[in-house]
């Protein structure tokens, strides 16, 4: 059974600074990983989306990585922002099922 | 080109009673999951219906049921309920059975049982 886990659960970190936040998968059988923003009481917002055959995937000051042999997957954020405040949440693809999601890592960013 | 909605956006029922959640797809999107997150845990996946069937479901009880439209919106049923059925209620839609497409997601329904 696939099992999802990010660390560290929560993250605060001072405005400008660069961070990464940690996603680990069980069974390296995936299809895809992507990566959700999720506001207070919201929806999930699609950042980036690496597929298994991929390495990574770059959006704006977002990168996110994979290494699907050892399970794992980051995601770097450059130059936080408060408007980056948010839980975000790693989620795998697999054969028949939708996505698997981790528990997320609630980041918060002062200014 | 319109998002993924879904109604209501809140929902207040009692212990026992029957509730329907909507979700109307993104056009050009075939597929919808349906996905339950309680209070600070990630989505957790109760069903896909892909072309009007069921394909695939997750760890949930025959009360939770579903249904897709010809058009691909999508309804979620759920049936005595109980408290621990308290939670946001996500869709999401996407091109093509499984999980091998992006999927985007709805602002979610929230349920409360009492």
């Amino acid at each position: 059974k696939q099992e999802v886990t990010q660390i560290p659960a929560a993250l605060s970190v001072p405005e400008g600074e660069n961070l990464v936040l940690n996603c680990s998968f069980t069974d390296s059988a995936i299809y895809n990983l992507q990566w959700f923003r999720q506001d207070p009481g919201k929806g999930l917002t699609s950042l980036l989306l690496i597929q298994s055959s991929q390495r990574e995937q770059t959006s704006g000051r977002l990168n996110a990585s994979l290494d699907k042999s050892s399970g794992r997957s980051t995601l770097y954020i450059a130059a936080s922002q408060p408007g980056d405040s948010a839980t975000y949440l790693c989620a795998v693809g697999q054969a028949g099922t939708a996505l698997i999601f981790g528990k997320g890592t609630t980041l918060s960013v002062s200014s | 080109e319109t998002g993924v909605t879904q109604s209501p956006t809140h929902l207040i029922k009692t212990r026992g009673q029957q509730v329907t959640l909507r979700c109307s797809s993104q056009s050009g999107h075939n597929t919808v999951s349906w996905y339950q997150q309680a209070l600070g845990q990630g989505p957790q996946f109760i069903f896909q219906y892909y072309r009007e069937e069921e394909n695939g479901r997750g760890n949930f009880p025959p009360r939770f049921s579903g249904l897709q439209f010809p058009n691909y919106s999508s309804e979620l049923n759920v049936n005595a309920l109980e408290l621990d059925d308290s939670a946001l209620y996500l869709c999401a839609s996407s091109i093509g059975q499984g999980a091998g497409g992006s999927q985007y997601f709805g602002p979610g329904t929230r349920l409360t049982v009492l």
